[in-house]
């Protein structure tokens, strides 16, 4: 099956400043999703990537999908309060996979005063 | 809107006891998904439903059954409660169809077994 790997496991950073978290796949990907955790709260969808070189953002969050299509990023520039939370990545088991996801490990997102 | 709605909220549980959780949407998706999530590893597929009156294993299947009663409801359902179980419970559900449609989840069943 597939494995995804994010890096960081989780990081702190200071409101203003920006941070990169990575999701590495152990095959090739066939459409990548990045959901946002609030504890105690569901995932909340906010990007999906399937084209290799793809790139989308959405307010001050940029995802993109490199071109051998076996990594993603998700950028935060001039993170704010708001922006604390998890991050995970899901990716598609395949072309034909009845929309299964598997999903990485998360990164925890602290934003400090 | 209520998207995907889960029940309970928490529960907590006796070893050997059994226990249905309900999920229900109302966005007329075709498939439905339990995950659970457990700390340092994601969320782990237990079972889906591809279309109504299917069901099929995922990756975490043992210990539980499921129904997909209708096109809205999915339960999963614990016959004999063991501590190992202990997590956060979630549904999702997604339109089948063209495209890479995103799943949808709920808020998430925290659940302990003791």
């Amino acid at each position: 099956s597939q494995e995804l790997e994010q890096s960081p496991q989780s990081l702190i950073v200071q409101e203003g400043k920006n941070l990169t978290i990575n999701c590495t796949s152990s095959k090739t990907l066939y459409g990548l999703y990045w959901y946002k955790q609030k504890y105690g709260e569901g995932l909340i969808f906010l990007m999906m990537l399937q084209k290799g070189g793809e790139e989308k953002s959405h307010e001050k969050i940029t995802a993109k999908l490199d071109e051998k299509k076996q990594q993603s990023s998700l950028h935060i520039t001039a993170s704010q309060p708001s922006h604390a939370g998890i991050y995970l990545c899901g990716a598609r088991e395949g072309t034909d996979s009845w929309g299964k996801l598997q999903f990485g490990a998360g990164t925890q997102v602290v934003v400090t005063p | 809107n209520a998207g995907v709605t889960q029940t309970p909220k928490f529960q907590v549980l006796k070893t050997g006891q059994s226990m249905t959780l309900q999920c229900a949407q109302d966005m007329n998706h075709n498939s439905m998904y339990w995950y659970r999530q457990d700390p340092g590893m994601g969320l782990r597929l237990i079972y889906y439903s591809a279309s109504e009156g299917t069901t099929d294993k995922g990756e975490v299947p043992n210990g539980y059954n499921v129904s997909r009663l209708n096109k809205r409801e999915f339960s999963l359902r614990l016959e004999s409660a063991a501590p190992s179980q202990t997590s956060v419970y979630f549904c999702a559900s997604r339109q089948q169809g063209w495209g890479n449609q995103p799943q949808h989840f709920g808020d998430g069943t925290r659940l302990s077994i003791l």
